[in-house]
């Protein structure tokens, strides 16, 4: 089956800094990832869609400069979290559609912000 | 946006025990997939419902979708602690295959 995987699996940083997390369609080609974020005790928010060649489609009220996406590739999409605070702490997820499958998630990526 | 609730938010059951989740949307469901996640991890694909009426088992656990297409139940039958976790439901944004919207999840015990 679709696999994907998602690096790191959990990161420290120090606010100011930034971070950049790896989501990779391991066995099909994903010309559409989505990154979700989820707070504790609370669903997946869409925050926004990657586009394999172009500009990814934000979700209302996430920032593009702040949250960078870039999907360079069939099977790797990047989130760089920049200058990252602590309200920035959270658990990050990203999937992907093989062909017309369901959604295939990562493992998440636990950023904690200092 | 389409809204999906949940219920119970949380459940604690007795093993062996049989249980059900609901997944409510408000508007018409193109696609209704439940997914099971243990805190701090990903998301593991469960099922996926399309058709009014449709019903999916796998091992002991049961999926349904009302005829229309509103209303989804999660059934465990003779709960184990492994069904442990937080299960949650997704729904197709439209009909094109797009992201999910999710519900809010329960969180599911199973108590030895």
């Amino acid at each position: 089956g679709a696999v994907v995987s998602q690096h790191p699996s959990r990161v420290i940083c120090k606010s100011g800094t930034s971070v950049k997390i790896e989501c990779r369609s391991l066995d099909f080609q994903a010309t559409t990832m989505f990154w979700y974020r989820q707070f504790p005790k609370q669903s997946l928010m869409l925050m926004a869609t990657s586009n394999e060649g172009s500009k990814a489609t934000y979700e209302q009220g996430v920032e593009k400069d702040k949250f960078l996406i870039n999907h360079a590739s069939l099977t790797l999409s990047t989130l760089t979290v920049t200058s990252a605070h602590p309200e920035d702490s959270s658990f990050y997820i990203c999937s992907a559609r093989d062909g017309g499958s369901p959604l295939h998630f990562g493992n998440g990526t636990r950023l904690t912000v200092t | 946006s389409q809204e999906l609730e949940q219920s119970p938010q949380s459940l604690i059951v007795q093993e062996g025990k049989n249980l059900t989740i609901n997944c409510t949307s408000s508007k018409t469901l193109y696609g209704l997939y439940w997914y099971k996640q243990k805190y701090g991890e990903g998301l593991i694909f469960l099922m996926m419902l399309q058709k009014g009426g449709e019903e999916k088992s796998h091992e002991k656990i049961t999926a349904k979708l009302d005829e229309k297409k509103q209303q989804s139940s999660l059934h465990i039958t003779a709960s184990q602690p492994s069904h442990a976790g937080i299960y949650l439901c997704g729904a197709d944004t439209s009909n094109s295959g797009y992201a999910l919207n999710f519900g809010k999840g329960t969180s599911l015990l199973v108590t030895p």
